[in-house]
């Protein structure tokens, strides 16, 4: 089942702060976060495994509350290139098992 | 890092055309590729996974007749969109996983192809 992201679009000015949130309705092993920008592939962004893991790199982070099947993304003092659409991809299990992608949140910082 | 390579980029032709897309894992073996398909201002939405050797597992509402996989070896999946229309216009990308699934590293996506059908 397509777990649920919000909010669906967001416009900040640059150096503001955004909060992007992926819940599903089901147990999750895992959550992938990806940002795509128009006509191309989705970039990685990081991954978040069962235990409540937070990570984090340059002003992006995330954490993975498992027990509320909950994510978030969290983007700080953002820039300019933080534009795109965001993506939470889930897996319910281990395992070569395909992602199911959240609808996508759209990111538009301007200057 | 991992790589994965999809071919072409993107593909412009005329309705009833066959469509053939290749994707390639390029510094590991991959025994399971997913193909997905994106249209404007939608979410990736899981075609099919392609299993080597075996036979592909699509999703409920993708017709397996219509687009065809095959995954011969363990660094190549080919998506074959057969008799082309119109409405199968959209952005087709596949993903692999260089752990198998099981050291917890991420899917790894090709540059997807744009398909266009006139």
């Amino acid at each position: 089942q397509q777990p649920v992201q919000s909010p669906q679009a967001v416009i900040l000015r640059e150096g503001e702060d955004a909060v992007i949130n992926c819940s599903s309705s089901k147990a999750l092993y895992s959550v992938h976060w990806y940002r795509q920008k128009h006509g191309e592939a989705p970039v990685f962004l990081m991954i978040l495994l069962k235990g409540g893991e937070q990570k984090g790199h340059d002003k992006i982070s995330a954490s993975f509350n498992e027990k509320k099947q909950q994510s978030s993304l969290y983007l700080t003092a953002s820039q300019l290139s933080y534009s795109g659409t965001y993506f939470c991809g889930t897996e319910i299990s281990s395992g070569n098992t395909p992602l199911v992608f959240g609808k996508g949140t759209r990111l538009s910082v301007i200057a | 890092g991992a790589v994965v390579s999809q071919h072409p980029s993107w593909v412009i032709c005329k309705s009833g055309t066959s469509v053939k897309i290749e994707c390639r894992s390029l510094d590991f073996q991959a025994t399971t590729m997913f193909w997905y398909r994106q249209f404007p201002k939608q979410s990736l939405m899981l075609m099919a996974t392609s299993n080597e050797g075996s036979k592909a597992t699509y999703e409920q509402g993708v017709e397996k007749d219509k687009f065809l996989i095959n995954h011969a070896s363990l660094t190549l999946s080919t998506l074959t969109v057969t008799s082309a229309h119109p409405e199968d216009s959209s952005f087709y990308i596949c993903s692999a996983n260089p752990g198998g699934g099981y050291s917890n590293q991420p899917q790894h996506f090709g540059d997807g192809t744009r398909l266009s059908i006139l």
